[in-house]
């Protein structure tokens, strides 16, 4: 059973960078079963789709946020991370990684995290 | 990009109802669609996945149908617990979300 859990500031300053990690237990980064992702839910609001990293380090970005934000892999710590920079209030969420299933024929968000809120305000 | 639209946005609803919530592509997607459930403060759950298929664990009350364009999540009979917040996702490209269906008590 993959667990995967959200690490980082939780109030950012507006026009900084925004950072999160996602450790990874009980799966593994290598595998190529699994598209690590990240989603964000503005408060009282629906989920939106930020992005996903492949094992092999190939990136897809949600094209209304791709100019700002780098999915990135650390593989000895079986963790991914996200950075989102020049944040404003708009960002203001919280912020799940997940597993996104692509093996079996699946294509689904089989595992999330418990979801972190981040704050953007001065 | 491909968007999700769901309808209704809310519904009001009895204990044993049959529940009907529909999703629809802005392009064709085949059966690339999931169904989540969200509980206030907690992850999204895995319902259905590739249209029809029940993920595990979840009650055979749920069920979903649907393909090219158009889809829809059914709840049999509603139960206590069902009371929630449903999106519909494709998985056909990239990744985008419906807006969110809310099951409320009527």
């Amino acid at each position: 059973q993959v667990q995967l859990q959200e690490s980082g500031p939780g109030l950012v300053k507006p026009s900084q960078t925004l950072s999160l990690t996602c450790s990874v237990s009980g799966g593994s980064i290598n595998s190529n079963d699994y598209y690590w992702t990240w989603i964000r839910q503005p408060p009282g609001k629906g989920l939106e789709w930020i992005g996903y990293i492949y094992y092999n380090g190939r990136t897809y970005y949600n094209p209304s946020l791709k100019n700002r934000i780098t999915i990135s892999l650390d593989t000895p710590k079986n963790q991914f991370s996200l950075r989102l920079n020049s944040v404003a209030a708009a960002d203001t969420a919280v912020y799940y990684c997940a597993g996104d299933l692509v093996a079996a024929g699946k294509y689904c968000i089989d595992y999330w995290g418990q979801g972190t809120l981040v704050s953007v305000s001065s | 990009d491909i968007q999700m639209t769901q309808s209704p946005s809310s519904l009001s609803v009895s204990v044993g109802d049959r529940v009907t919530i529909t999703c629809r592509a802005s392009q064709a997607i085949g059966t690339y669609l999931n169904w989540y459930q969200q509980k206030p403060g907690k992850a999204p759950k895995p319902l259905i996945y590739a249209a029809s298929s029940l993920s595990s664990g979840v009650p055979s009350r749920f069920s979903g149908s649907g393909s090219g364009t158009d889809f829809t999540l059914t709840i049999s009979s509603l139960q206590p617990e069902d009371f929630a917040t449903y999106y519909c996702q494709q998985s056909y490209s990239t990744r985008t979300f419906g807006q969110g269906t809310k099951v409320e008590v009527k």
